[in-house]
């Protein structure tokens, strides 16, 4: 069974700061790792995602995210926030495919002026 | 490319009524997914088509939810005597190719539903 845990349901960064949501993982096997981003009103869009290779991923909108093993996290990085940042981010998880991804509880990002 | 469309957007019903929600995927699509998303908790995957063929479904689909995909296209998801429980947000993904690394989920909006 997989599992994603994401630590703090809110967080605030003023516009410019870095943006650091934290995600760790759960798995028995070498997991698919992939943080999404919701916007209001919209459908989930995958921002980026880890399968195999290089652990630091890049993704869109200029957020990266470093799959460390050790410390079984996929923690989501942006160097400055954005006004069109604020929205909700999900961590995400599956194993070899993406028949059945598991979430993640979600991370409202604030984005203060 | 049109993107995966839901309909209808919001359903608000009364407690023991039936509704039925439609998902159109991404033309060419094989798999096809539905999730569900209640308050202040991320998506939980129901069920899951490749093609017309229903692979999984998860413990939380009870007899009282159906999922169909007639002829690898569209798929409907319904809902018998509805429950105020089942009040959440209903997400369809879709996806194309064989399931490997490379594949990408693409979700609708969603459909609201509200049971009084």
């Amino acid at each position: 069974a997989q599992s994603v845990t994401q630590l703090g349901s809110h967080v605030s960064v003023s516009e410019g700061a870095l943006v650091l949501l934290r995600c760790n993982y759960s798995s028995s096997v070498p997991p698919y790792l992939f943080w999404y981003v919701q916007y209001p009103n919209q459908g989930l869009q995958l921002l980026l995602k880890y399968t195999t290779g290089a652990t630091l991923v890049k993704g869109i909108n200029g957020f990266e995210a470093e799959f460390k093993k050790s410390e079984t996290s996929f923690h989501l990085t942006k160097p400055s926030a954005h006004m069109s940042d604020a929205a909700e981010y999900f961590c995400a998880v599956a194993l070899g495919g993406y028949q059945k991804v598991t979430f993640g509880t979600g991370t409202k990002l604030q984005v203060i002026p | 490319d049109t993107g995966v469309s839901q309909d209808p957007r919001h359903k608000i019903t009364k407690r023991g009524q039936n509704v039925t929600f439609r998902c159109d995927p991404i033309s060419e699509h094989n798999r096809l997914y539905w999730y569900r998303q209640t308050l202040g908790q991320g998506p939980e995957f129901l069920t899951y088509f490749q093609n017309e063929a229903q692979l999984e479904k998860s413990r939380l689909l009870s007899d009282r939810f159906s999922a169909e995909r007639p002829k690898g296209s569209f798929s409907t998801l319904e809902i018998q005597r509805t429950e105020q429980g089942d009040s959440a947000m209903y997400l369809c993904a879709s996806s194309g190719g064989t399931g490997g690394a490379n594949e990408k989920l693409f979700f609708g909006s969603g459909t609201q539903l509200s049971v009084l």
